[in-house]
């Protein structure tokens, strides 16, 4: 079956530029996370949503960065005016519910780079 | 706050050793649950065990074991008799029991079989 899909999986930017990364969870997972992972790290949350809504941001950085997910599928991870210390793996994970006994499925991530 | 650390950044083995890889994780939690994922070299990250907080018995999988002891805080994970494929970069994870179901991850270890 189809797994969590990310797009696109490599986006190189200059600084400065606004840009979008998708997350396509698997079908009928409830719950989608978005993680950040900098180069020889682990991956490091930044916020949650059940259904439509986001339930947790507290790892988002900075007001430059936004999340949403409006009908409860597909999540949009938008950085504004990105800065070079924004590169990095973005990962995103779902799970059938926000529930510890439930894994993360975790999509194949978008590498960013922002020159 | 949870943390979870991995001691060891890089482990080379030659094919065919056992192989341990460490795990020491914090958290005030008492309800909690354990991960491990691979990385293998192509990115992707790939879910091996979930453990939760009340069940200390070890696990084995085929060549993988995992030996979770809560009076050290430790959920080790061995591989016997290592094969080249095992080359990857293992990731612990610990997820608390509260609403937020965040995963935190330690550093990662690098492991590379030789043949």
């Amino acid at each position: 079956g189809a797994g969590v899909s990310q797009s696109p999986r490599y986006k190189v930017t200059k600084r400065g530029q606004d840009v979008a990364l998708r997350c396509d969870p698997i079908s009928g997972h409830v719950s989608l996370y978005w993680y950040r992972q900098a180069l020889g790290q682990g991956p490091e949350f930044l916020t949650y949503f059940n259904y439509e809504a986001q339930q947790d941001k507290s790892g988002l950085p900075n007001d430059r960065f936004s999340a949403e997910r409006p009908e409860g599928s597909i999540s949009t991870l938008t950085i504004q005016r990105t800065e070079q210390r924004d590169s990095a793996m973005y990962r995103c994970a779902s799970s059938p519910s926000g529930h510890s006994y439930n894994e993360q499925f975790f999509g194949p991530g978008t590498r960013l780079t922002v020159l | 706050a949870q943390k979870v650390t991995q001691a060891q950044t890089e482990i080379s083995v030659v094919e065919k050793e056992d192989v341990t890889l460490d795990c020491v994780y914090e958290t005030r939690d008492t309800t909690y649950y354990l991960f491990w994922y691979k990385q293998p070299p192509s990115g992707e990250l790939v879910f091996l065990i979930r453990r939760n907080s009340f069940d200390e018995q070890n696990e084995i999988s085929g060549r993988y074991s995992w030996n979770f002891q809560k009076s050290t805080s430790s959920f080790n994970f061995t591989i016997t008799a290592s094969q080249v494929v095992d080359s990857a970069v293992y990731f612990c994870a610990e997820e608390g029991g509260g609403s937020n179901y965040k995963l935190t991850f330690g550093k990662g270890t690098l492991l590379t079989v030789n043949p």
